[in-house]
């Protein structure tokens, strides 16, 4: 078992629509949340950056960290159609320096 | 420059081949970071730099893997007899310093075919 679990999707919506997407986790020394962004052949891009548990909001993206179910979400609110992508998320321990990605999640939104 | 550069951008080699990718860090960034990316899975993690000397290379999968910062500043990833399985995307980042709590941000990748 992968110490980060993602769901692969994919995942369709219309634009307007709220997104969620969410990963799981095994490994309780995770500290450090992210979520990245990620347009084909492309490098991630660091969408939202948490530490420890609660709630981040920045424009239409909320991240939250449930760190006792191990579970965290990203929210995208009025999606758009350059939401379109691949999304990661990442953790990593408190005194790690490597992140842990999910597999991503691939999200199209369509007109 | 105002990102992370990686070159190339496509590299194919044959089997058993020696290949070198190149990473241009952000101007100041001192830890740089090497990933490697198969098809439709997440980044996994192969090697930190802080500085010149590699802090981390728990992720290098043998010893065909090899990789140098020799002024702190620009990487090199070697590997050396390459197989058809290394073929991935190798992804390089970088952040201001080697703390947990610094952001990383990642190039735009070399995709490595290996035929």
């Amino acid at each position: 078992q992968k110490e980060v679990e993602q769901d692969p999707g994919p995942l369709s919506v219309p634009e307007g629509a709220i997104v969620s997407l969410n990963c799981t986790y095994s490994n309780s020394a995770f500290q450090y949340f992210m979520w990245y962004r990620q347009y084909s052949r492309k490098g991630p891009e660091l969408l939202m950056y948490t530490y420890s548990s609660g709630n981040k909001e920045d424009g239409r993206f909320t991240a939250q960290v449930d760190k006792s179910s191990k579970y965290i979400s990203l929210f995208i609110r009025d999606s758009q159609p350059s939401d379109s992508a691949t999304y990661l998320c990442a953790m990593k321990r408190n005194s790690g320096y490597a992140l842990n990605f999910g597999k991503g999640t691939s999200l199209l939104v369509t007109p | 420059g105002a990102g992370v550069s990686q070159t190339p951008s496509n590299k194919v080699t044959e089997k058993g081949k020696y290949v070198e990718l190149r990473c241009d860090p952000i101007s100041g960034h001192t830890a740089l970071y090497w990933y490697r990316q198969s098809l439709g899975q997440g980044p996994e993690f192969l090697i930190y730099f802080q500085g010149t000397g590699a802090a981390d290379d728990s992720g290098l999968p043998n010893d065909r893997f090899f990789a140098v910062r020799p002024e702190g500043s620009v990487s090199t990833l070697k590997i050396q007899r390459t197989e058809r399985g290394d073929s991935a995307v190798y992804l390089c980042a970088s952040s201001p310093g080697g703390g947990s709590n610094t952001e990383a941000f990642f190039g735009q990748g070399t995709r490595l075919t290996v035929v």
